[in-house]
């Protein structure tokens, strides 16, 4: 079955420092990945995907996520965290039976503090 | 600029009452789906709609209804309102299975 983890709960960083929040996925092929961002009372905004090509993408507000195939992760890094990044973050595959829906992650609260 | 919308934003009810949450989309997009989001759960796929006239069910269906008669609404419909049903709900549409799935603002319902 295709699953996508999210190890962390909670990541506190400090502002100014890098950050990082996990992904791993478990598909029988090739993975549709994505990021999306939810801040409070609001929706799910896209941040980033990766369908193929590159293993390093880019995305939206300065975020960036590493695609490793032989560790099936997908973890989202941004270099200088902001105390505006706080947020939950969550990682999803798309569903390879073509039925376009994504499969999520729990989602982990990203703490920036000043 | 299109968008997704859904409302209400907010809604409370009673146990057994019916229910309905609109989506409405400004993408033309083809793809809908509907998400419920729970505390330790994600968000887990209810029902999704490729089309005019074209439903399917998802992981998490029963209890749950919805039509599609035109390509920019999809509302979903909870046939006799749970507790269980208590959650927040997300509408989203892509152009095909390809690309990306944008995300209305969500309804948060109470079922009392």
């Amino acid at each position: 079955a295709q699953s996508v983890a999210q190890p962390e709960d909670q990541v506190n960083v400090a502002e100014g420092n890098p950050l990082t929040v996990k992904c791993t996925y478990s598909v029988s092929g090739n993975p549709y990945l994505f990021w999306y961002v939810q801040y409070p009372n609001r929706g799910l905004q896209f941040l980033l995907k990766y369908i193929t090509g590159d293993n390093l993408v880019k995305g939206s507000y300065g975020f960036e996520a590493e695609f490793n195939k032989s560790q099936t992760s997908f973890h989202l890094k941004k270099p200088s965290a902001l105390v505006s990044d706080s947020a939950l973050y969550f990682c999803a595959v798309r569903d390879l039976s073509n039925t376009g829906k994504l499969i999520f992650g729990q989602g982990t609260t990203l703490q920036v503090k000043p | 600029d299109a968008e997704i919308t859904q409302s209400p934003r907010h809604k409370i009810t009673e146990t057994g009452r019916q229910v309905t949450l609109a989506c409405h989309q400004t993408w033309n997009h083809n793809n809908m789906f509907w998400y419920r989001q729970d505390l330790g759960h994600g968000l887990r796929l209810i029902h999704y709609s490729y089309g005019v006239q074209d439903t399917n069910k998802g992981e998490v269906s029963d209890g749950y209804s919805v039509s599609r008669s035109n390509t920019e609404d999809l509302p979903l419909t909870l046939e006799s309102a749970a507790s269980s049903q208590t959650s927040v709900y997300f509408c989203a549409s892509s152009s095909n299975f390809q690309e990306t799935q944008y995300f209305g603002p969500g309804t948060r319902l109470l079922v009392l």
